[in-house]
């Protein structure tokens, strides 16, 4: 079975500050992560993913997130947040093999980053 | 482009009643999920379809039946509501594992919000 664990249930900021959201995972086997953003009112998107390679990932809207595979982490991270950023972020995982539940996402609870003027 | 579509985006029922929520995705997608969001709790999986003809129970299925006759649609039921079922509905598709598991990823329909009184 696996885990999300989002450590922080809101991040308020301001404008133009670096922001870092922070997501913990356990799992038995090797897994791919995600990071979703859910606008007001909207559905999910997908933010960025790690699914092998480097450990540094970028997505979209200038975020990016590092694997830490000995931390078991995968925090998401924005050097400069714009008002436009504020959104509940998503954090999952789903497991590497083939077979058995590897299709099912597991989320954490969300993180709602408000970015303040 | 549509994606993935939810209908209706608002609903509310008495205790009792019954509904349909429904999925329609134009991305010829194998699979198919339904999650509920509820404050603090993440999204939880209720039941998924891995092809036409095809589901299974996620993490909270009870209270919940679904039925995918048609590849593009997957509709979730409740046959007698309860307060406890109010929350947003959010359904998603993939691909599928025949192009292999990196791209798998799930896309979100814009949610229904159900209220039981």
């Amino acid at each position: 079975a696996q885990s999300v664990t989002q450590l922080d249930s809101q991040v308020p900021v301001f404008e133009e500050a670096p922001v870092e959201l922070r997501c913990n995972y356990s799992s038995s086997v090797s897994v791919y992560l995600f990071w979703y953003v859910q606008y007001p009112n909207q559905g999910l998107q997908l933010l960025l993913k790690y699914l092998s390679g480097s450990t540094l990932v970028k997505g979209i809207n200038g975020f990016e997130a590092e694997f830490n595979k000995s931390q078991t982490s995968f925090h998401l991270r924005k050097p400069s947040v714009h008002i436009s950023d504020t959104a509940e972020y998503f954090c999952a995982v789903t497991d590497r093999h083939s077979g058995g539940s590897n299709y099912k996402l597991t989320f954490g609870k969300g993180t709602l980053l408000t970015v303040n003027p | 482009n549509a994606g993935v579509t939810q209908t209706p985006k608002f609903r509310v029922l008495k205790t009792g009643q019954s509904m349909t929520l429904l999925c329609a995705q134009d991305m010829n997608h194998e699979y198919m999920y339904w999650y509920r969001q509820d404050p603090g709790m993440g999204l939880r999986l209720i039941h998924y379809s891995v092809g036409e003809g095809t589901t299974a129970k996620g993490e909270v299925p009870d209270g919940y039946n679904v039925s995918r006759l048609k590849k593009q649609n997957f509709l979730l039921g409740l046959e007698s509501a309860a307060p406890s079922q109010t929350s947003v509905y959010f359904c998603a598709s993939s691909p599928g594992l025949a192009e292999g598991i990196a791209k798998n990823i799930q896309y979100f329909g814009a949610g229904t919000r159900l209220s039981v009184l």
